[in-house]
């Protein structure tokens, strides 16, 4: 069975510091998605990570992914409060559905 | 917004009861998946469809089932609901099957079972 464990699960930072979701996979997959989650709210595709090596970044989110490792990071630089939500990391296993991570509620206070 | 539409975006029911959730999924996607989120088990895959045809099964109970109709929108049943049955649902497309496309979420349906 295919697990995707990501940590930490919660993670409250300061506003301008610096910090790394770490997301792992029990599988081989070249297929691996970074969500954004806010309150309440639908999960909207933040990265689509296909290779090895592949690395994204956008504004102050950068993902990456290592596949011999089944190891995806996605490194959150300068924070500020409007990037606090919960960051979900899934993985495609040749199926097409995704399975999820358990998702790490990030707060970013001043 | 992502292009998928979820309705209704709430429902209320009572234990044993069933309800349908409806999604429209994005214009061109051929593929709909439907996912549970709950706060104990997380966000779970329930099923896929592809083009009208059941391609992949996931954590889905037997009191769940679903269907894609020809215009490609899909509606998910709930039946003999439990308390346990509370929770967000999720419809999702994508453009096909296989290929390695994103897939976009709706808005949800919140269903809570009383």
């Amino acid at each position: 069975e295919l697990k995707v464990e990501q940590n930490p699960l919660f993670l409250s930072m300061q506003e301008g510091k610096n910090y790394t979701i770490y997301c792992n996979y029990s599988t081989t997959s070249d297929r691996l998605y970074w969500y954004r989650q806010d309150p309440g709210k639908s999960l909207e595709s933040l990265f689509v990570l296909l290779s090895n090596g592949a690395v994204k970044q956008e504004g102050r989110l950068m993902a990456s992914l290592d596949t011999k490792a089944r190891l995806s990071t996605l490194h959150i630089t300068a924070a500020v409060h409007d990037l606090s939500a919960t960051y979900f990391c899934a993985v495609d296993p040749w199926t097409g559905n995704l399975i999820f991570g358990k998702g790490t509620k990030l707060s970013v206070k001043p | 917004d992502s292009g998928v539409t979820q309705t209704p975006k709430h429902l209320i029911t009572a234990t044993g009861q069933r309800v349908t959730l409806r999604c429209s999924p994005r214009s061109g996607d051929l593929s709909v998946y439907w996912y549970q989120q709950s706060l104990d088990q997380g966000l779970q895959f329930l099923i896929q469809y592809y083009n009208g045809e059941e391609r992949a099964k996931g954590n889905i109970l037997e009191r769940f089932s679903a269907q894609q109709f020809p215009d490609l929108h899909s509606e998910l049943n709930l039946s003999s609901l439990e308390l346990g049955d509370s929770a967000l649902y999720f419809c999702a497309s994508s453009v096909e099957q296989r290929e390695v496309h994103e897939q976009y979420f709706g808005p949800g349906t919140r269903l809570t079972v009383t």
